[in-house]
């Protein structure tokens, strides 16, 4: 079946410092990837959808310029967390799906970022 | 009013029952319907995919669709312990985003 790698799987970083979290498709091309971010006990929610090649479409309220995503091939995009803080500490998400989304999303298996 | 709808629960069923989770969509195109389980800390597995009215089983799983009531329902038989876990609902239209419940979360005890 289709696989989705995500690494880090857990970070810990500093206030102010940026991090990267990678998300790969291992045995399909993903034409299309999203980010999520699911708080403690709450819902996923969407961040961004990423095409690859082109600017990812980010989610209302969601700061384009933070959550920096690139969406290289069709293989692999990345998030950047910039200038973290302790209110970024949340567990990340990706999925990817090939155009059509009718089999369904591949999740990642998340990574939990701590801001301290 | 959301466009996916579920219960949040928690639900809870002895170890042996069936468990009923629903899920209501609002938007009339959505064409393909999925279920995933997302356990506690973890990230959400894709259990089950309808496409048409009416059943698919897979296991002890069941899935349900009626397009015109805009209701997808997913039936756990033979509950296990190992099910406890948040029982998430997604509607996509044809070759759309998914859009996703808030989850109902299952909790089964032996």
């Amino acid at each position: 079946g289709a696989v989705v790698s995500q690494h880090p799987s857990r970070v810990i970083c500093k206030s102010g410092t940026s991090v990267k979290i990678e998300c790969r498709s291992l045995d399909f091309q993903a034409t299309t990837m999203f980010w999520y971010r699911q708080f403690p006990k709450q819902s996923l929610m969407l961040m961004a959808t990423s095409n690859e090649g082109s600017k990812a479409t980010y989610e209302q309220g969601v700061e384009k310029d933070k959550f920096l995503i690139n969406h290289a091939s069709l293989t692999l995009s990345t998030l950047t967390v910039t200038s973290a803080h302790p209110e970024d500490s949340s567990f990340y998400i990706c999925s990817a799906t090939t155009g059509t989304g009718i089999s369904g999303y591949t999740f990642g298996s998340g990574t939990r970022l701590t801001v301290v | 009013q959301k466009e996916v709808e579920q219960n949040s629960g928690p639900l809870s069923v002895p170890e042996g029952a069936i468990a009923s989770l629903n899920c209501t969509y609002s938007d009339r195109v959505s064409q393909s319907f999925f279920w995933y389980r997302q356990y506690s800390g973890k990230s959400p597995e894709l259990i089950m995919s309808i496409y048409s009215n009416g059943d698919k089983e897979d296991g002890r799983f069941t899935a349900q669709l009626n397009k015109a009531s805009q209701y997808v329902s997913l039936l756990i038989r033979d509950s296990q312990p190992s099910d406890s876990a948040t029982y998430l609902c997604a509607a996509t239209p044809n070759a759309g985003k998914s859009t996703f419940g808030d989850g109902t979360t299952l909790t089964v005890k032996p």
